[in-house]
């Protein structure tokens, strides 16, 4: 049972650079998220999908587009990183409109951006 | 709009010793309220959640946390410490009826255990 998968786990970026995020989870959730997470700060979501085909600005999505690409899939992308984007990069999942709802998390990608 | 506050970015305590982690919301309707563990170069995983009912509610690990609407709290406890513990817990809220991912996630608390 993989649950939430993210590739890759390391990337080093130049500033400038683009690069994608991919997600998939496979308990057949409706909704995932993508969020950052940076020293003392917590997790602040980027953007979110309620459900296949919609997409929605979270708290910090500026600098980010992201794609569900279906059912399954959630992909992040930085289109020119920026030192700033250094960070490490969490999706999520979470089935909605039942009282189990809790969030299911990747294992993370640690980006670096020089 | 909701928040979460928790008090102390760093506990330290001694395996065998009692655990308390603390975490204060806001919310201006009933939440949802959930502890989530780190493990080092790890995602976050449920600890566990109050959603309706009973307001003790246990979790994994022989953790447990109290939701007291009058003091809008959420504390997370441990009777016995553990080596293995040692992690970094987040507090976090959401409304009810929207989806468990948007959370209101605190900024953390590391937990060091001392042998």
């Amino acid at each position: 049972n993989a649950g939430v998968t993210q590739t890759p786990k390391f990337q080093v970026l130049k500033t400038g650079q683009s690069m994608t995020l991919q997600c998939a989870q496979d308990m057949n959730h409706n909704s995932m998220y993508w969020y950052r997470q940076d020293p003392g700060m917590g997790l602040r979501l980027i953007y979110y999908s309620a459900s296949e085909g919609t997409t929605d600005k979270g708290e910090v999505p500026n600098g980010y587009n992201v794609s569900r690409l279906n059912k399954r899939e959630f992909s992040l992308r930085l289109e020119s990183a920026a030192p700033s984007q250094t960070s490490v990069y969490f999706c999520a999942s979470s089935a909605t409109g039942t009282l189990n709802t809790e969030a299911f998390f990747g294992q993370g990608t640690r980006l670096t951006v020089v | 709009a909701q928040s979460v506050t928790q008090l102390g970015s760093h506990v330290s305590v001694s395996e065998g010793a009692l655990v308390l982690l603390r975490c204060n919301y806001s919310s201006s309707v009933p939440p949802y309220l959930f502890w989530y563990v780190q493990y080092p170069n790890q995602g976050l995983q449920l600890l566990l959640k109050y959603t309706t009912g009973a307001t003790l509610v246990k979790g994994i690990n022989g953790f447990e946390a109290e939701f007291k609407k009058s003091e809008t709290s959420f504390h997370l406890t441990k009777p016995s410490a553990h080596m293995s513990d040692a992690a970094e817990y987040f507090c976090a809220v959401s409304d009810r009826g929207t989806n468990a991912g948007k959370s209101t996630f605190g900024d953390g608390t590391t937990l060091t255990v001392k042998p």
